[in-house]
């Protein structure tokens, strides 16, 4: 059984196109994460969600619109897609139980977007 | 906003080499937590520090946070070609459950 997926694995599209992607833990964490890893492998975290509630968002456009309909779940929409929104995008989730913790992050396969 | 750096960006090691890589944060550490990730892989976490001075080992990898709660590194002893990959190193300070990865280390075995 896979803790943490992602939909789609791969993902090409071509500029100004909406799309989303899909993250499901079933690891029971409270915690979810949206990582965007870029070309030169930079690992830089995006939004944060501690049991559906939005604890972490960073400086991100606001075309990135993070969902969470439950705790398992955390999806990530784009708009307006832009070339330099390719990249590798990870969702993880950690326990995230304990206040001022912080726990082993799980993380998913990945989606890497390509925007032409 | 802090920033954490890694030294080196590449490293290329003759298999049986030994390996170090130095993370450096901006600000002091609550904890500092270390992930592998291997060619096209996700990151996988490794081992988690908390205290001033801490060293831990794990079989060939040996990892310390400095005493300062600033600095940590993680040095392979005897590399095989299954430790190709990136080391991230990933600082707490302060922020629930948030981390801020480094730059990360890419290593590479020559067998």
């Amino acid at each position: 059984d896979t803790a943490v997926s992602q939909t789609p694995k791969y993902l090409v599209t071509q500029m100004g196109n909406d799309k989303s992607i899909k993250c499901e833990q079933n690891l029971g964490h409270d915690t979810m994460y949206w990582y965007k890893q870029d070309s030169k492998k930079f690992l830089k975290i995006m939004f944060s969600y501690n049991n559906k509630e939005l604890i972490i968002n960073e400086t991100v456009p606001n075309r990135f619109s993070p969902k969470s309909p439950d705790k398992a779940h955390l999806n990530l929409h784009i708009n307006s897609l832009e070339l330099g929104d390719s990249a590798v995008y990870f969702c993880a989730s950690s326990p995230g139980r304990r206040q001022g913790s912080t726990d082993t992050q799980y993380f998913g396969p990945g989606t890497r977007l390509t925007v032409l | 906003g802090q920033q954490v750096m890694q030294i080196p960006q590449y490293q290329h090691v003759q298999e049986g080499e030994d390996f170090t890589t130095y993370c450096n944060s901006s600000t002091t550490l609550s904890n500092i937590q270390w992930y592998k990730q291997r060619p096209g892989g996700h990151p996988v976490f490794l081992i988690q520090l908390v205290k001033s001075g801490e060293v831990k080992k794990q079989k060939r990898l040996t990892f310390q946070f400095g005493e300062a709660k600033k600095n940590s590194s993680l040095h392979i002893t005897a590399t095989q070609t299954t430790d190709v990959g990136t080391y991230f190193c990933a600082g707490a300070s302060g922020g629930y459950q948030k981390v801020t990865f480094g730059t990360g280390t890419k290593l590479q075995v020559i067998p």
